[in-house]
């Protein structure tokens, strides 16, 4: 199948602190993870991604972990900032569609 | 580059009316995808296309939805006739590739409202 998992469906932090967001998929020839951001009243926008032949890719405040053995993937943000409250949105893809996880709202409190 | 464009922004319509939504994906992209988002469903893959060519349309509810891409810049979803559980969110998606392994540009939706 081709289902995808996400958790927590909500996420509130306080400012400053990290956040963490985890997915977990069922297809096995999945090879490319995304992670789209969705703000209010606009479309989701890819913030990250990785492939399944590395294991981690970090981008400033944000970082990606991929264990293709145990077909789990998650979002890690750091040092968390009001803007980042949005809509997250995790995927996984193999040739022609990504298919995407329910979404987490996360809520960061100044 | 202006991104995906996406008309109208806003349409509210009557049960049984025809409802066209439009598209235009960046220039160069070859893939073309259409979303419908909801509180209860999330975000729907409804179609794909690849070259101008539907690939998968496993998506679509039913046969009053209907999507073509005449050319490599634009596109249309259309619901004939529209029903109140139609109401959602389309987004149009491009990419440069096939979206299971290259990002996907969205449009900024189109509020769809069927009373």
């Amino acid at each position: 199948g081709e289902n995808v998992e996400q958790h927590p469906s909500t996420l509130s932090v306080q400012e400053g602190d990290s956040a963490v967001i985890k997915c977990t998929y069922s297809d096995s020839a999945s090879n490319y993870f995304p992670w789209y951001k969705q703000e209010l009243g606009k479309g989701p926008q890819l913030i990250i991604d990785i492939r399944s032949n590395v294991g981690e890719k970090k981008d400033q405040r944000i970082a990606v972990t991929l264990n293709k053995t145990a077909k789990h993937f998650s979002l890690h943000i750091t040092e968390t900032q009001p803007e980042d409250s949005a809509v997250y949105f995790c995927a996984h893809g193999d040739a022609g569609k990504s298919t995407f996880g329910d979404g987490t709202t996360l809520t960061v409190k100044p | 580059d202006a991104g995906v464009i996406q008309s109208p922004r806003h349409e509210v319509t009557e049960m049984g009316q025809e409802v066209t939504l439009r598209c235009k994906p960046i220039s160069g992209h070859n893939s073309l995808f259409w979303y419908r988002q909801t509180m209860m469903r999330g975000l729907e893959l409804l179609i794909y296309f690849n070259n101008n060519v539907p690939i998968d349309d496993s998506g679509m509810p039913e046969d009053r939805f209907s999507a073509k891409m005449p050319n490599a810049s634009f596109s249309t979803l259309k619901i004939q006739p529209s029903e109140p559980r139609d109401s959602a969110v389309y987004f149009c998606a491009s990419s440069l590739g096939l979206a299971g392994v290259s990002e996907q540009y969205f449009g900024p939706g189109t509020r769809l409202t069927v009373t």
